[in-house]
């Protein structure tokens, strides 16, 4: 079963740094671009940035360049998002979601939608 | 980047009636890559269709996407009680942006 699974829940103070993380199973991992989108409390999905975990090339949207890291590691199938330095208007749902549309992917090539979805993960950033 | 504006807002029907959503681009959406979503409450969102008209693995033919350029359709021909949630269109065609959803509620 190709499935994305995420860490837990997490409650931060303002300031503070994390990372979240989305490990990918049943699938080549590698040959997939993995996205992450935010949807802050009551509102709609905004797409963060995508990484391809084959060599780590890295896209981010405007909104969110230099406000967070993507980052991958290969060997243990597993893609993460960053923080350095939380605010509260981080509180968020966060998603993981693969790059595809049921068929074998071409390489390096992410013009996808997202096909499978991880569970979310929530971060509540809090004093 | 590519603006996407959904209407309407919020569409109130009853189950066994047809839902027409609309999804506009501010620019053209290249090789229509244009993908639908369906969200429940608490639940991550679903892929239903991409490349405008082509539906997902696993997702009954009621739901349909047409459309092409910047004017996206998405039909569901026949309501369940299971389809009473939020959609979102999203184009992939240049960077990634999403529009801000439908939400369908049992009127």
């Amino acid at each position: 079963e190709v499935q994305l699974v995420q860490s837990g829940a997490e409650v931060k103070k303002p300031g503070e740094s994390l990372k979240i993380s989305c490990k990918g199973s049943g699938y080549s991992f590698t040959n997939y671009w993995i996205g992450w989108v935010r949807q802050m409390p009551g509102k709609g999905l905004e797409w963060m940035g995508i990484i391809y975990p084959g060599d780590s090339d890295t896209r981010y949207s405007p909104s969110f360049q230099g406000q967070v890291t993507i980052s991958a590691d290969k060997s243990i199938s597993t893609a993460y998002l960053q923080w350095s330095s939380l605010q509260a208007s981080d509180t968020a749902m966060f998603y993981c979601a693969r790059l595809g549309d049921g068929e074998t992917p071409i390489p390096y090539y992410y013009f996808y939608p997202m096909d499978v979805w991880g569970q979310g993960t929530t971060v509540t950033v809090s004093s | 980047e590519i603006v996407l504006t959904q209407s309407p807002g919020t569409l109130s029907l009853s189950p066994g009636e047809r839902a027409t959503l609309s999804c506009r681009a501010s620019q053209s959406v290249s090789s229509s890559y244009l993908a639908w979503y369906q969200q429940k409450p608490g639940q991550a969102p679903r892929l239903l269709i991409y490349g405008a008209s082509s539906r997902a693995t696993g997702i009954p033919d009621r739901f349909s996407g047409s459309g092409s350029g910047t004017d996206f359709t998405l039909t569901i021909s026949r309501l369940e009680p299971e389809d009473f949630a939020v959609y979102y269109c999203q184009q992939y065609g240049s960077s990634q942006t999403f529009g801000p959803g439908t939400k369908v509620d049992i009127k």
